[in-house]
């Protein structure tokens, strides 16, 4: 089956600064990945995902990038502010028909200093 | 919001005992599945359920089961709880539509189950 590994486990940056997190995949027929956000006690939140077709896509201070040779895909925040401060979670998928199985990363802990 | 509502929020339950779910999705969401997330750890899947038939299923013993109604509500029943069953407990739907918001996939805010 799948299998995702997430770098770094925890990551600490300056307001202002750049974040990038990183997350490999095995599975070569995955085709859908998304980025989750979780704040501490609540669920998981959709922040951006990329499909296979696209290599990069943005939404503001935040973009994902894919290399489907390589297997791997990054979330890249800009301008990091204290409210970006959560556990980032990616995952992969193989989408379509009626199988919507999402395998996850163990999480990456960014903490945003003033 | 995320149109996917779970209830309880939290409880606690004793080993041994057994434990129902249950979550609402949106009109429509015809695929629903289940995660276990420990403290500390991402979401694990546990099953999913397309049209009222379970249709995929993780590394979970029998003693996890759910159904799907044609309402598009859903249960997970957990017997026998064990101690490592201590969770947050989240369903996920998919969202309906084609192209991309078709295969967004939205967590409900889960319930968070404690064995004692």
């Amino acid at each position: 089956g799948e299998n995702v590994e997430q770098h770094p486990s925890t990551l600490s940056v300056q307001e202002g600064d750049s974040a990038v997190i990183k997350c490999t995949y095995s599975d070569s027929a995955s085709n859908y990945f998304p980025w989750y956000k979780q704040e501490l006690g609540k669920r998981p939140q959709l922040i951006i995902d990329i499909r296979s077709n696209v290599g990069e896509k943005k939404d503001q201070r935040i973009a994902v990038t894919l290399n489907k040779t390589a297997k791997h895909f990054s979330l890249h925040i800009t301008e990091t502010q204290p409210e970006d401060s959560a556990v980032y979670f990616c995952a992969a998928s193989q989408s379509g028909g009626s199988n919507y199985k999402l395998t996850f990363g163990k999480g990456t802990l960014l903490t945003v200093n003033p | 919001e995320t149109g996917v509502t779970q209830s309880p929020t939290h409880l606690i339950k004793t080993r041994g005992q057994q434990v129902t779910l249950r979550c609402s999705s949106q009109s429509g969401h015809n695929t629903v599945s289940w995660y276990q997330q420990a403290l500390g750890q991402g979401p694990q899947f546990i099953f999913q359920y397309y049209r009222e038939e379970e249709n995929g299923r993780g590394n979970f013993p029998p003693r996890f089961s759910g159904l799907q109604f044609p309402n598009y509500s859903s249960e997970l029943n957990v017997n026998a709880l064990e101690l490592d069953d201590s969770a947050l407990y989240l369903c996920a739907s998919r969202g309906t539509g084609t192209g991309d918001s078709g295969n967004t996939i939205y967590f409900g805010e889960g319930s968070w189950l404690t064995v004692v």
